[in-house]
C-alpha cells in the first residue's frame, strides 16, 4: 500500500541552526501539507502546497518557514533559524483531491531544539 | 475558524470493554477523518467519513453531518488500542487543511 515517508525520524539541533525535513508523498497525489504537533498538544496545520506554490498557510507559518518541491518526488520543510519553541513532531501529508479528499499522513519527524 | 470538540478527554477501560468517542464540530464540513496516534507518535488513518457509517473490524464510525457530530466505536478493546484518538475536519472550499480536535486519550488496561 502506498504511503507517505518522512526523514529524518528524529533530529536534534542547536537553537539558531537551519533544519530541513523531507517528505516523499504518495506518487499520484497532487496536494501536500505540513502539520505540527507540540508535545501533548493537538495537531496544527502549517501549510498546503499545490502546483509548486503555497495554497494556504496558517499564522504559525511565518518567515522562518519555507517549503519546496525540489524535484518530482520530494517535498521539504525548511526552518531557517530554529527556536526552542519549534521543538515538535512535524507531519507531512498528501492527498489527490483538494479539499474534501482524504489526507494520508507520514510517520512524522520529531525535531528537538536545544 | 471551525471548532472541534472531542469527548471524553480521557478514558480508562479494561481489556474487552466497548467504548464510544465523540466529536462535535461547529460548522458544516466536507471532510472528516479519525486518527489513532500510537505511543510512538505515528498518526494512523482510521476512517475517512464525512457522512454515513463505516466499519473496519472492531472499529466503526458514524458521522451525522446535519447534526455536526461523529462517533467512533471501539468494541472488545485490546491493549494495543491504547493511544490518542483524534477527529479532524475540513470545512471545504479551499486548501486550509484539517482542523484537529484535542483528542481522546484512551488507556486499555489488561
Amino acid at each position: 500500500e502506498p504511503e507517505v515517508t518522512q526523514t529524518p525520524s528524529h533530529q536534534v539541533t542547536q537553537m539558531g541552526q537551519e533544519v530541513i525535513l523531507r517528505c516523499v508523498p504518495i506518487s499520484n497525489h497532487l496536494y501536500f501539507y505540513w502539520y505540527r504537533q507540540i508535545l501533548g498538544q493537538k495537531v496544527e496545520f502549517l501549510v498546503s502546497f499545490y502546483n509548486n506554490e503555497i495554497s494556504e498557510k496558517s499564522e504559525i507559518f511565518d518567515d522562518q518557514f519555507s517549503v519546496e518541491r525540489p524535484d518530482g518526488s520530494n517535498f521539504t520543510l525548511k526552518i531557517r533559524s530554529t527556536k526552542l519553541e519549534d521543538s515538535a513532531m512535524y507531519f507531512c501529508a498528501s492527498s489527490n483531491v483538494l479539499s474534501t479528499g482524504e489526507l494520508f499522513f507520514g510517520e512524522g519527524s520529531r525535531l528537538t531544539v536545544l | 475558524g471551525i471548532q472541534v470538540e472531542q469527548s471524553p478527554p480521557d478514558l480508562i477501560l479494561q481489556e474487552g470493554a466497548n467504548s464510544t468517542l465523540r466529536c462535535n464540530f461547529s460548522d458544516s464540513v466536507n471532510n472528516l477523518q479519525w486518527f489513532h496516534q500510537n505511543p510512538w507518535g505515528q498518526l494512523i488513518n482510521l476512517f475517512y467519513i464525512p457522512s454515513g457509517t463505516k466499519q473496519n473490524g472492531r472499529l466503526s464510525a458514524t458521522t451525522v453531518a446535519t447534526e455536526r457530530y461523529s462517533l467512533l466505536y471501539i468494541s472488545s478493546s485490546q491493549t494495543t488500542d491504547s493511544g490518542v484518538y483524534f477527529c479532524a475536519v475540513e470545512k471545504g472550499g479551499g486548501a486550509d487543511g484539517l482542523t484537529f480536535g484535542k483528542g481522546t486519550h484512551l488507556i486499555i488496561q489488561p
